[in-house]
């Protein structure tokens, strides 16, 4: 079964950081692009980064130079370290597979930011 | 940056109906489009890309058609289990992505 598995989030405070796995199992994970997608309670989607199978790195204005995406074929794993949080990056994280098209979802980890 | 903007944000509509979801680009994205559908509590769930195409195992009274900026999703027959939020996500600025706000349908 095609599988993507969140974990790492957590509270943290404004200007910590957490690091964000994602473990992946049932597909040939050294062959595709993934994602980090999130989502704010009752908010919409917001694509997050990119890691294409080469290890090169995309993100979106708002968390670039404080995010980093980083993949470890060996271990079937994507990670996602964040710096410098804020409260607007409370959400919940999700991992998802594809090079545009996101064709498998995790089922998220939750990241609140709070003093 | 390219701005996806979904219409209606919200909709109500019954058991049986044709209910039609509209996405706009704020410029040309080529047939560049993905539909998502997601329900309370769940990750999002593939249902077209490139405007048109039906994801495997996606039930085919789901729908997609447009070009250049204007894209819809239809929905012919709604099914109790159709009730949930979609968003469109073009990937025409590709490797840069964006998402619709979204549209949420609800039972009448």
């Amino acid at each position: 079964e095609v599988q993507l598995v969140e974990s790492g989030g957590g509270l943290v405070q404004p200007g910590g950081s957490l690091r964000l796995s994602c473990a992946a199992s049932g597909f040939t994970f050294s062959s595709y692009d993934m994602h980090w997608v999130r989502q704010a309670t009752g908010k919409g989607l917001e694509w997050v980064s990119a890691i294409g199978t080469a290890g090169d790195p995309y993100y979106p204005g708002s968390v670039k130079g404080r995010f980093t995406i980083s993949r470890e074929n060996a271990k079937n794993s994507l990670y996602l370290q964040m710096n410098s949080l804020r409260a607007g990056d409370t959400a919940v994280y999700y991992c998802a597979r594809g090079r545009d098209v996101m064709d498998v979802w995790g089922k998220g980890t939750t990241v609140t930011v709070s003093s | 940056d390219i701005q996806m903007t979904q219409s209606p944000s919200s909709l109500s509509a019954s058991v049986g109906d044709r209910v039609t979801i509209t996405c706009r680009a704020s410029q040309g994205i080529s047939n560049s489009l993905a539909w998502y559908q997601q329900k309370p509590g769940k990750a999002p769930k593939l249902l077209l890309y490139a405007a048109s195409r039906l994801e495997s195992g996606v039930p085919s009274r789901f729908s997609g058609s447009g070009s250049g900026t204007d894209y819809t999703l239809t929905i012919s027959s709604l099914q109790p289990e159709d009730f949930a939020t979609y968003y469109c996500q073009q990937y025409y600025s590709t490797p840069m992505y964006t998402f619709g706000q979204g549209t949420k349908l609800e039972i009448k």
